[in-house]
């Protein structure tokens, strides 16, 4: 099995803020690497799919990178509603796996 | 637009089996494959496995195969997933998925969600 890696697994920032959330992956994926955010009680929501693609109605404050074994998930800007976990998940091979997520917190 | 429906929150006791529906509408589950995937208390998500409701072909994850099944009805509108042998470790909210693939990238990801469904194993 893939084993995904999320760094850091909790960081704080202000509103306005910019961050970075990165996932290394146990062997190489190409750029099969989607990401998600989670809300409390809810499921979570795509953002990136294939590592750096936006996906429909997804802000572009959100950018992903990367490709191999080495990913990015960039905020600019954190607005309030960002506050929230993040996952990356890769979908090179069964079974699917996540990170073990990241949360975001206001400072 | 699309949605997925589960089923209501679940509490089993250890040693029994749970089945938790997905009913789609807004398209047919023909030609896709649902997935099942769970989250515990505070944990990340954990995929379980998939059917193709256009086939009934089944893939599960190594750590559940031995205890889950999945199916779909033959209106291919709902998904079941029966998971067996319940244990206190198998609390947690358990989700369906519709996977999207792109044949010409390769790219896949779960683009929507059912609610979640709480299965709680307690004594």
């Amino acid at each position: 099995d893939i084993q995904m890696t999320q760094s850091p697994s909790s960081l704080s920032a202000s509103v306005g803020d910019s961050v970075t959330i990165t996932c290394r992956t146990s062997q190489y994926i190409n750029n099969y690497l989607n990401w998600y955010q989670q809300k409390p009680g809810k499921a979570p929501e795509l953002l990136i799919y294939g590592a750096s693609n936006l996906q429909n109605g997804v802000p572009s404050r959100f950018s992903g990178g990367g490709s191999g074994t080495d990913f990015t998930l960039t905020i600019n800007s954190l607005q309030p509603e960002d506050f929230a976990l993040y996952y990356c998940q890769q979908s090179y091979n069964t079974p699917i796996t996540f990170g073990q997520g990241t949360r975001l917190d206001i400072k | 637009q699309v949605q997925l429906v589960q089923s209501g929150a679940e509490v089993k006791k250890p040693g029994a089996s749970v089945r938790v529906s997905c009913k789609a509408s807004g398209y047919s589950l023909n030609s896709f494959t649902a997935h099942w995937l769970r989250q515990a208390p505070g944990q990340s998500l954990e995929w379980m496995g998939w059917i193709n409701t256009d086939n009934g072909n089944t893939k599960y994850s190594r750590k559940f195969q031995d205890r889950v099944t999945i199916t779909g009805d033959t209106s291919a509108t709902t998904v079941v997933m029966e998971l067996s042998s319940l244990r206190s470790e198998d609390t947690a909210v358990y989700y369906c998925a519709k996977l999207y693939f792109d044949i010409l990238t390769g790219y896949q990801f779960f683009e929507f969600w059912g609610q979640g469904t709480l299965v709680t194993v307690s004594s």
